[in-house]
């Protein structure tokens, strides 16, 4: 039972390249997410999924585009990666639209160079 | 803004004692309420979630809530040294999930 699983686990970029962070989940969860952890800030939304097929902003979506390939899979990408992007970033589910219950894959720490 | 607070801590306090978290939020509308544990590397994890005014317990954790005062707690009792890790507490309204920067607890043998 896997869960929610991420990759990479790490990644080093420099300033103004891109990538893609891949996150699937196998609990046929309808929502998911993309968050940021930075010391002293706590976890801030970067982009929400409620349901295949539709994507919403969520606290702090600048330099990130997402897609929700299907129900399982939710990527973020960095088009052009700046230093301010490094960060700890988790992707999350949960079974219903209303956020609750959040089931956080491993993580991604990710330096901009 | 949304803004949920935490004392970042640290709180460190002695095996078998209680240990008491606190969260403050500001938007009035905020209808659920949730504790999540962190430690230091991994992954957040869900250990108490609260809905209504008054106190929660499952086992050793209560959660408690006080929507007038907009204000949400956790108790820990007979505080084991696994309990050490950092305590985020989160609260949502309307598919918005704010969370606080988390208090990091250190529970000493």
């Amino acid at each position: 039972n896997a869960g929610v699983t991420q990759t990479p686990k790490f990644q080093v970029l420099k300033t103004g390249q891109s990538m893609t962070l891949q996150c699937a989940q196998d609990m046929n969860h309808n929502s998911m997410y993309w968050y940021r952890q930075d010391p002293g800030m706590g976890l801030r939304l970067i982009y929400y999924s409620a349901s295949e097929g539709t994507t919403d902003k969520g606290e702090v979506p600048n330099g990130y585009n997402v897609s929700r390939l299907n129900k399982r899979e939710f990527s973020l990408r960095l088009e052009s990666a700046a230093p301010s992007q490094t960060s700890v970033y988790f992707c999350a589910s949960s079974p219903r639209g209303d956020n609750e219950k959040l089931f956080f894959g491993s993580g991604t720490q990710l330096s901009v160079l | 803004q949304k803004e949920v607070e935490q004392n970042s801590g640290p709180l460190s306090v002695p095996e078998g004692a209680i240990a008491s978290l606190n969260c403050t939020y500001s938007d009035r509308g905020s209808q659920s309420f949730f504790w999540y544990r962190q430690y230091s590397g991994k992954s957040p994890e869900l250990i108490m979630s609260i809905y209504s005014n008054g106190d929660k317990e499952d086992g050793r954790f209560t959660a408690q809530l006080n929507k007038a005062s907009q204000y949400v707690s956790l108790l820990i009792r007979d505080s084991q040294p696994s309990d050490s890790a950092t305590y985020l507490c989160a609260v949502y309204n309307n598919n918005d999930m704010r969370f606080g920067a988390g208090t990091r607890l250190t529970v000493k043998p």
